[in-house]
């Protein structure tokens, strides 16, 4: 099936650190979402985005759709404890299922 | 907010059990999936549905069915269970094609 890269796959950063994270693909994408998993439970939606070249924040993430429709990146500024898990890119190309990227695992160190 | 119930956390079964995996959804979505999901590979679609009755394949069915009677319920069976079949499995439902999905807590299944 269709594949999104994406990267890095895993982070081990200082507490008070930005992150930043991005996905791409060979194929144009009408929608783009992020979500985070929390050890031992489903993901969990942080951010959509739907118009090319679009940039929304939510408290200390910001994700932006690229330009071209083929690429997100998420940025997650002064990281805390808690926003370890693993992050997912998700896009959506005409129909209504999403493709996923294999996630990036992030590990804060206090 | 909605919510998607997987009716088990955690799960073992032996090699060869036919495998029931429930999962409920309580804000009347159209569409309904199941991944699973394991270390390295993000999350592979196993199979969905756009209405009742209605099933698709995903990336990787083999091994595996489905059921959705009704509209809240989506079931995923797994007809003979193999340890290559240990995993976690995660629904998820949709609204239309505009938004994302919510998933449920996930269902860890070992075979054994």
């Amino acid at each position: 099936g269709q594949q999104l890269n994406q990267s890095p796959q895993s982070m081990f950063i200082q507490e008070g650190e930005d992150v930043s994270m991005n996905c791409t693909s060979s194929s144009i994408f009408n929608t783009w979402l992020w979500y985070k998993q929390d050890p031992g439970e489903g993901p969990v939606l942080l951010i959509a985005l739907y118009k090319a070249g679009e940039l929304t924040s939510n408290g200390r993430l910001t994700a932006q759709f690229g330009i071209t429709r083929k690429d997100s990146f998420l940025n997650i500024s002064a990281s805390i404890p808690s926003d370890v898990g693993i992050y997912f890119c998700a896009g959506r190309g005409y129909g209504n299922k999403l493709v996923f990227g294999a996630g990036t695992i992030l590990r804060v160190k206090s | 907010d909605v919510k998607v119930t997987q009716s088990s956390r955690y799960l073992v079964k032996r090699t060869g059990e036919k495998v029931f995996l429930e999962c409920v959804q309580d804000m009347d979505h159209e569409n309904m999936f199941w991944y699973r999901q394991d270390p390295g590979l993000g999350l592979r679609l196993i199979y969905f549905s756009y209405d009742v009755k209605m099933k698709e394949k995903g990336d990787i069915p083999e091994g595996y069915s489905v059921s959705r009677e009704k509209k809240e319920r989506f079931s995923l069976i797994l007809e003979s269970a193999s340890t290559n079949q240990t995993s976690m499995y995660l629904c998820a439902s949709s609204s239309g094609t505009a938004y994302g999905y919510t998933f449920g807590s996930g269902t860890r299944l070992t075979v054994v």
